[in-house]
């Protein structure tokens, strides 16, 4: 089936340093990804939206110049989250959507593993 | 207002039973979908279960079962005969829209189930 490969799984970085976190569609040509941001025992929050050659839709009170999302390929998404503050400590993973995929029902939408970011 | 609603923070269940994990929704779109998603504690996010507002008939996909109330916008999850690895967190989501709109997911506040031996 579908796979999104997302790395790393872990980071621990300074405050005030930047942080790439990378979302790769192995076998399927991923048109839309979805980045989310999960605090801990809380629900997925949608940060952003970003579709392939064009900048990306971000959610109400998400700051689009510190995560800084990219989406040059069809295969290739990333995160960047910039000068990081224990604040931004938190589990993101990625989510893509490639229409040419199997129904819903068998799934539709491929996440990757996750990534949790601790900023000391 | 949410869009989805999940009542019960955390559920417990004996190994073999069967249990039942709330799920109510908001929307005004005619098409939409709900999904149903374990999480283990590694982060992952596992699929288990798909409705399409226009399916007549309940999902169902091995030992999971969603109870579809279209009505009252309740999108209930059944798991049969309780595994111990099925403990994890359980989310309900939905996509609004039509299924080939490529939509996000919202997601419910999730259900913590612990499978008791």
């Amino acid at each position: 089936g579908a796979v999104v490969s997302q790395h790393p799984s872990r980071v621990i970085c300074k405050s005030g340093t930047s942080v790439k976190i990378e979302c790769r569609s192995l076998d399927f040509q991923a048109t839309t990804m979805f980045w989310y941001r999960q605090f801990p025992k809380q629900s997925l929050m949608l940060m952003a939206t970003s579709n392939e050659g064009s900048k990306a839709t971000y959610e109400q009170g998400v700051e689009k110049d510190k995560f800084l999302i990219n989406h040059a390929s069809l295969t290739l998404s990333t995160l960047t989250v910039t000068s990081a503050h224990p604040e931004d400590s938190s589990f993101y993973i990625c989510s893509a959507r490639d229409q040419a995929l199997g129904t819903e029902r068998h799934g539709g939408y491929t996440f990757g593993s996750g990534t949790r970011l601790t900023v000391v | 207002a949410q869009k989805i609603t999940q009542t019960q923070p955390g559920m417990f269940v004996q190994e073999k039973e069967a249990v039942t994990l709330d799920c109510t929704y908001d929307t005004s779109d005619q098409s939409y979908g709900l999904f149903w998603y374990k999480q283990p504690s590694s982060g992952e996010m596992i699929f288990l279960i798909y409705q399409g507002s226009y399916d007549e008939q309940n999902a169902t996909e091995g030992r999971y079962s969603l109870n579809f109330q279209k009505a009252r916008k309740s999108a209930n999850l059944v798991i049969s005969a309780s595994q111990l690895g099925d403990s994890a967190m359980y989310f309900c989501a939905m996509r609004e829209g039509l299924s080939g709109s490529a939509r996000q997911l919202t997601f419910g506040s999730g259900t913590q189930l612990t499978v008791l031996p």
